[in-house]
C-alpha cells in the first residue's frame, strides 16, 4: 500500500539536542498526524495539523504542516531519553477517513 | 477516561487456523479503524466502521479476512485460514464523528502465524 515518505530514516543523538523530521507526499493532504511508538506498543498521538502553514507546539514538539500541502515537519527541542522510539507522520486526503502512514523515523538519544 | 483495549496482545496460531481479535474503542466515538503493520513498517489501513456500518474495505481485506461492530460499540477482526504472511501487528484505533479526525489506537495484537 501507499506510505509517505519519511526522513531521516533513523537518528542517533546526544541528550539535549535539537531534533528535526520531515514527512513527503506525491499528493496534497487536508490533515496531518504526528505519532510516536514505542516497541511493541500501539502509536501515540503527538500533534494534528489541519491548515496549510499551520505551526502547532505541544511541550518541547513543534509541527508544521507544509504550505505545498504536501509536506509536513517534526521538531523536537533538548531531547530527553524518553523521546526514543519511532515517530510516523500520517495525512488524511480529500474526504477520506482512512490515515496513510509514512515509513517512520527512528529516533536513539544518548546520555 | 480509558483508552482504545485490544485483546489478546499476542497470538500464536499454526497456518490454516482461524484466529479472531477483539477490540473495544474509547466509549463516546463511534468511529472504528483497523489497520495492519508489519515489522518496519508504518501501519497500513484495513477498514473502517461508523457506528455499526463498515464503510471502506482496503484491498489489502482479502476474503479470508473479516470484521465486524454488531452493536456499534466493540470490533472483532477474523482471520480465516491463516498464512505466514499474515503475522503482523493488528491495530485498532478509534475517533469521534467530527472530532478532527484524531484517531487513537490500542496496544495493538502481536499474531505470529507459524
Amino acid at each position: 500500500g501507499q506510505q509517505l515518505n519519511q526522513s531521516p530514516q533513523s537518528m542517533f543523538i546526544q541528550e539535549g539536542e535539537d531534533v528535526s523530521m520531515n514527512c513527503t507526499s506525491s499528493s496534497i493532504f487536508n490533515t496531518w498526524l504526528w505519532y510516536k511508538q514505542d516497541p511493541g506498543e500501539g502509536p501515540v498521538l503527538l500533534i494534528a495539523l489541519y491548515k496549510a502553514g499551520e505551526l502547532t507546539s505541544n511541550g518541547r514538539l513543534t509541527a508544521q504542516f507544509g504550505i505545498t500541502r504536501k509536506d509536513s515537519f517534526l521538531n523536537i527541542s533538548a531531547s530527553i531519553p524518553s523521546d526514543v522510539g519511532i515517530y510516523f507522520c500520517a495525512g488524511r486526503a480529500g474526504f477520506a477517513d482512512k490515515l496513510i502512514f509514512g515509513t517512520g523515523t527512528r529516533l536513539q538519544v544518548f546520555p | 477516561d480509558t483508552g482504545v483495549s485490544q485483546d489478546p496482545r499476542h497470538k500464536i496460531t499454526k497456518r490454516g487456523q482461524n484466529v479472531t481479535f477483539r477490540c473495544d474503542p474509547i466509549s463516546e466515538h463511534n468511529r472504528l479503524y483497523w489497520y495492519r503493520q508489519t515489522l518496519g513498517q508504518g501501519p497500513e489501513f484495513l477498514t473502517y466502521f461508523q457506528n455499526e456500518a463498515q464503510l471502506e474495505k482496503s484491498r489489502l481485506l482479502s476474503d479470508r479476512f473479516s470484521a465486524e461492530r454488531p452493536k456499534g460499540s466493540f470490533s472483532t477482526l477474523e482471520i480465516q485460514r491463516t498464512e505466514q504472511g499474515d503475522s503482523a501487528m493488528y491495530l485498532c484505533a478509534s475517533s469521534l464523528l467530527g472530532g478532527w479526525y484524531e484517531q487513537y489506537f490500542g496496544p495493538g495484537t502481536r499474531l505470529t502465524v507459524t
